[in-house]
């Protein structure tokens, strides 16, 4: 099984400030990887796929980049509404386990 | 607009079962992969199975491989997990997921609001 890890656990950023956060898988999974936003009470929400493909709907603070092991989600200018937790997921073909991160809150400094 | 209605969570003793269901609706159903997630309160999420859009391509976390089974009915634009043997550590919401493309190996864009499951005695 390939697990993802996330770095740091709580990021604390003031509202303007760029925030970065990273994602490491145990192997390689190509650009197969997604990151997610949850807030509380609510299901998850597709912000990025393919490593760097902005999911539909998604504001162009959002980018991904990185490829085989290393991924970085950049939040280039930190609104109010982007304070959640940020989820990696890889979901590489083989073997068909898709496995998450265990997150990165990001909060109000 | 796409909706995803889970259903059939609820307390359940261990080594029971329970099965789940998931109502699609507002696109083509049978031409994406579906997924379950999970997630424990509290904790973070874990993803528990998918589908491929013609059933020909399942997999499962290690945690519920041989306990759970997934399956689609395409006519009825519904997904199902089958839970059987439930331990304390399956209690969580689940969440049904649609994947962005038809195979298995794909994100998930869209979520209902869940069901939970309660394993307790």
């Amino acid at each position: 099984e390939i697990v993802m890890t996330q770095s740091p656990a709580t990021l604390s950023v003031s509202p303007g400030e760029r925030a970065t956060l990273s994602c490491r898988a145990s192997q390689s999974v190509s650009s197969n990887l997604a990151w997610y936003q949850q807030k509380p009470g609510q299901a998850p929400r597709l912000l990025i796929y393919g490593a760097s493909t902005r999911a539909t709907g998604i504001p162009a603070r959002f980018s991904g980049s990185g490829s085989g092991t290393e991924f970085t989600l950049t939040i280039s200018s930190l609104q109010s509404e982007d304070f959640a937790v940020y989820y990696c997921q890889q979901y590489n073909n083989w073997p068909p386990k898709f496995t998450f991160g265990p997150g990165t809150k990001v909060d109000i400094k | 607009e796409v909706q995803l209605v889970e259903s059939g969570g609820g307390l359940v003793q261990p080594g029971r079962s329970l099965r789940l269901s998931c109502a699609a609706s507002g696109f083509t159903f049978d031409d994406y992969a579906m997924h379950w997630v999970r997630q424990a309160p509290g904790k973070g999420l874990e993803w528990v199975s998918g589908i491929s859009w013609n059933s020909g391509s399942i997999g499962y976390a290690d945690s519920v491989k041989g306990r759970f089974t997934i399956s689609r009915d395409n006519a009825k634009n519904s997904l199902y997990l089958q839970m059987n043997s439930l331990r304390a550590e399956d209690m969580a919401l689940y969440y049904c997921a649609k994947g962005t493309g038809w195979e298995l190996s794909s994100a998930t864009d869209y979520w209902g609001q869940g069901t939970l499951v309660t394993v307790s005695s």
